[in-house]
């Protein structure tokens, strides 16, 4: 598989619950992005990952949301005690050259749903 | 900061004909990449075109072209010979180059418009 890919693909939760996203890049991509996407907000920028690193966190919404990146690979986006706000989807994205004209690459989402 | 305004929430289109999709944007950059993505029901955002702000040549990739007005801050995209594999939702988007300071090539999206094309 050459692109990005995202799991699980839809995700219903209780308000309350805690839920784990996971994002695979593009293999030797060091750049990877979380978007959020929802009606009220449109499509925003959650967090950036450089390697393992998250220089960029101004887009998580609330200490509720977190993230990690291991191995410059696999990341992770956790929210804890969900909301009934947080429903949307959430994009993960990968790019070879953060920053450059090179294209990011996005991966199919996980739709996340809490009732 | 940057903000990507796209006026249009909905557009619709016969098949074969041509359409086009409004952007503007708000920056006191100089220089900037803007871009259009694609977004069918699939949610697989693709890339359909690009454009650096310090070429004045409007991007051009077979049926999708830009109007790129930089003093008017327009970024228009648009689509000749509509197909109906073109149905989708289009987002504008902005980039600030550089991998670091407040950049970090996030990218800033309009709203989106939802294009249909009809046969």
């Amino acid at each position: 598989g050459a692109g990005v890919s995202q799991s699980p693909s839809n995700k219903v939760t209780e308000k309350g619950k805690d839920v784990e996203l996971r994002c695979d890049p593009i293999s030797g991509h060091t750049a990877l992005y979380w978007y959020r996407q929802s009606l009220g907000q449109g499509l925003e920028f959650l967090i950036y990952f450089q390697g393992n690193s998250a220089p960029d966190k101004s887009g998580l919404p609330s200490d509720r949301f977190s993230a990690e990146r291991t191995g410059g690979s696999v990341s992770t986006l956790t929210i804890q005690r969900t909301q009934q706000e947080d429903s949307a989807v959430y994009l993960c994205a990968s790019s070879s050259d953060p920053g450059s004209y090179n294209e990011q690459f996005f991966g199919p989402g996980t739709r996340l749903t809490v009732l | 900061a940057q903000t990507v305004t796209q006026s249009q929430p909905e557009m619709s289109v016969q098949e074969a004909e041509t359409v086009t999709l409004s952007c503007t944007y708000d920056t006191s950059e100089n220089n900037y990449y803007l871009f259009w993505y694609k977004q069918p029901p699939s949610r697989q955002m693709i890339l359909v075109i690009r454009q650096e702000a310090y070429k004045q040549q409007n991007a051009t990739e077979n049926r999708f072209s830009v109007n790129f007005q930089k003093a008017a801050k327009s970024f228009s995209l648009k689509i000749s010979d509509s197909q109906l594999g073109d149905t989708a939702m289009y987002f504008c988007a902005f980039m600030k180059p550089g991998a670091g300071g407040t950049s970090y090539g996030k990218l800033t999206f309009g709203q989106g418009t939802i294009l249909t094309v009809h046969p």
